[in-house]
């Protein structure tokens, strides 16, 4: 097993571009996370999904949307960049009690 | 609504001390707790899962307690090595409210 992928690792964007972070889990979790970490701030959750096809808000849902078109996918997606949002982010699957985290995405926007 | 403190933020410590970090949540209606590892620049890492009826579970070097009733949770690390420097995060899961997690305690052992 693969376990949580991230897509991409890295990634630059200017103020006002678009960008889809995707993730992907190969345990056949229904539950779903996406989270961005700065630093003194801890984790803070963006969106989440219980099952495909659902999605919710969490902590800090502003400037983000997300879709979870396959059971598999959480995607990301920023539609305007903004500066406010470069951080790295952390997507997560859970089963009934261990979640498993992805390795991030460290996102700058200029 | 939960919240997670952990304390100590940071933690400096000579090899092969036993050590101890703390988590303290403020509402014990609690599913489980979960400790985490962080190394710097990579994701979360699952350590210790912690059921509401259990009060504690061990993993080689890690032991980790739950105290429901009075919110608090210990990860003790015995023998400490440098490799175990880390951020450790607890989280915590209330039902079918997301994990809520506390914002690390930052490991330093020292060779």
């Amino acid at each position: 097993n693969a376990g949580v992928t991230q897509t991409p690792k890295f990634r630059v964007l200017k103020t006002g571009q678009s960008m889809t972070l995707l993730c992907a889990q190969d345990m056949n979790h229904e539950y779903m996370y996406w989270y961005r970490q700065d630093p003194g701030m801890g984790l803070r959750l963006i969106h989440y999904s219980v099952g495909e096809g659902t999605t919710a808000k969490g902590e800090v849902p502003d400037g983000y949307n997300v879709s979870r078109l396959k059971k598999q996918n959480f995607l990301l997606g920023l539609e305007s960049a903004a500066p406010s949002q470069t951080s790295v982010y952390f997507c997560a699957s859970r089963d009934r009690g261990r979640k498993f985290f992805g390795p991030g995405t460290r996102l700058t926007v200029l | 609504k939960q919240e997670v403190t952990q304390i100590p933020a940071a933690l400096s410590v000579p090899e092969g001390e036993n050590l101890v970090l703390n988590c303290s949540f403020t509402d014990s209606a609690i599913y489980n707790l979960q400790w985490f590892r962080q190394d710097p620049g990579k994701g979360l890492t699952s350590l210790l899962l912690i059921q509401s009826s259990q009060r504690e579970q061990t993993s080689g070097r890690l032991n980790a307690s739950l105290d429901k009733s009075s919110g608090r949770s210990t990860l003790y690390i015995a023998a400490s090595q440098p490799g175990d420097s880390a951020t450790y995060l607890c989280a915590v899961n209330s039902g079918n409210t997301p994990l809520v997690f506390g914002k690390g305690t930052r490991l330093s052992v020292i060779a």
